[in-house]
């Protein structure tokens, strides 16, 4: 069965340090999102990308965060200069139309830790 | 913020059926009730969803009252492994760009 994957499982970074966290989605999907879930907590949508571009975000997503398809397959959280507040777990989703409805299909996720 | 009102624990038996409710009393007329489960601290894994009539799938059934403001997710014979967080969403599901709202949800503990 299709999956969508995420790379580095853990990533550790220092405070003010760039990360680009990556994610594979469902071949044949054709939007993706980003959400994070601080240990804890709920988790919280960040942003949705569509035909190249972001369709919607949140207020967490700002000017620290970008996103890029840098090819057909992989999709790319950037945080510029990473905070304490970064660390949780970043989980990248995607979904389709399929019989009339759009199910968003979750990567395993990528813990990141600022220090 | 979250639309919808879930208890913050239940425990059930393994082998008996789980029912975990959700109220969502405001939801609106093109508003289908989503369910979605995360297993420990994986990433969450979408579970059935419906409109206003009862669905079943391979994983669980939904029931939604008539008046749409509840509705009640059932695992018919709970294992170990279905211990997890539950999460009643509301959403607009014909908008591929709808995020998923996540709230507390419903830890289920499945116990031997």
């Amino acid at each position: 069965e299709p999956e969508v994957t995420q790379t580095p499982s853990h990533q550790v970074t220092q405070m003010g340090q760039e990360v680009i966290l990556r994610c594979v989605p469902i071949s044949n999907h054709l939007y993706f999102y980003w959400y994070r879930q601080i240990l804890g907590q709920k988790v919280e949508f960040l942003v949705s990308f569509y035909n190249n571009e972001i369709s919607e975000k949140s207020e967490i997503f700002d000017d620290q965060f970008s996103v890029e398809r840098p090819d057909g397959s992989n999709f790319t959280l950037k945080i510029r200069s990473t905070k304490l507040e970064d660390s949780a777990m970043y989980f990248c989703a995607s979904s389709n139309l399929a019989g009339g409805y759009y199910e968003q299909y979750f990567g395993p996720g990528t813990r990141l830790t600022v220090t | 913020d979250a639309k919808t009102t879930q208890p913050p624990s239940m425990d059930c038996a393994e082998g008996r059926a789980a029912n975990l409710p959700c109220n969502h009393s405001t939801i609106s007329g093109n508003e289908y009730v989503y369910w979605y489960r995360q297993i420990h601290s994986q990433g969450p894994q979408y579970i059935i969803h419906g409109l206003k009539n009862n669905e079943t799938n391979e994983m669980a059934s939904l029931i939604i009252t008539e008046d749409r403001k509840s509705s009640t997710l059932i695992l018919p014979h709970a294992t170990l492994r279905d211990t997890a967080v539950y999460y009643c969403i509301v959403r607009v599901s014909r908008s591929g760009n709808t995020p998923l709202v996540f709230g507390k949800g419903t830890r289920l503990s499945v116990i031997a």
